[in-house]
């Protein structure tokens, strides 16, 4: 069954605008929650990852919100631009050397 | 200097028929994994591996097989192919024991049974 529920399963921002995705989880053995960006053609790659021991976790113009209690985690992308017009996948793992639980996929498109 | 690479990138094949997928890792990493992305982009994990244990995603048909010749290398067989394999693989490598689960991606394999 799927272990990490994604919404939304698409998205279009304007140029400057603030893009949000967000994700719930059950499992409370989670204890790793990465975000992938994946371009066409290409493999997904680590954008930004946080736990449990957190509530926010900041990369430039990127963050995750974390609320443990709710089971919920989200990547917000500030000042969005067309180049970050990709998918985008939340994940959760146990510790180290587990596998990753995708959700779906949110494919963003960021309009100039 | 590519850090996971795979090959080939594309393969077309024939029903019925038996390939292999190759994967080395140059991070120095324990851990490797293969993953499966369908038509819809959903990823899911078939295997991962160290050079202890080997877990397989119990909905994996046997016809698959992880082969690690090393501890750089992870290749995966595929025996008597379905139109259903037709996916994208990728595989993917982590350190264990590191406190975090970072897993460096391949550029994946798209396979084509027809």
């Amino acid at each position: 069954q799927q272990q990490v529920k994604q919404s939304p399963q698409s998205l279009i921002v304007q140029k400057g605008g603030i893009s949000i995705i967000n994700c719930a989880y059950e499992n409370t053995a989670f204890d790793y929650f990465p975000w992938y960006q994946q371009f066409p053609g290409k493999g997904p790659a680590l954008l930004i990852a946080i736990r449990p021991d957190v509530s926010e976790k900041k990369e430039g113009r990127f963050t995750i919100s974390f609320n443990k209690s709710a089971k919920q985690f989200s990547l917000h992308i500030m000042d969005s631009q067309p180049g970050d017009s990709a998918t985008y996948f939340c994940a959760a793992s146990k510790n180290s050397g587990y596998a990753l639980n995708f959700g779906k996929g949110t494919s963003l498109l960021v309009t100039p | 200097d590519t850090a996971v690479s795979q090959t080939p990138k594309y393969l077309v094949t024939q029903m019925g028929n038996d390939k292999s997928i190759k994967c080395e890792q140059n991070l120095g990493h324990d851990t490797m994994y293969w993953y499966k992305q369908d038509s819809k982009k959903f990823l899911k994990i078939m295997f991962s591996y160290n050079n202890k244990e080997l877990i397989i995603n119990e909905t994996v048909p046997n016809r698959f097989s992880p082969k690690s010749p090393d501890k750089a290398h992870l290749n995966l067989h595929i025996n008597s192919l379905e139109l259903g394999d037709s996916a994208v693989y990728f595989c993917a490598s982590s350190l264990a024991g590191q406190g975090v689960n970072e897993q460096f991606f391949g550029p994946g394999t798209r396979l084509t049974v027809l």
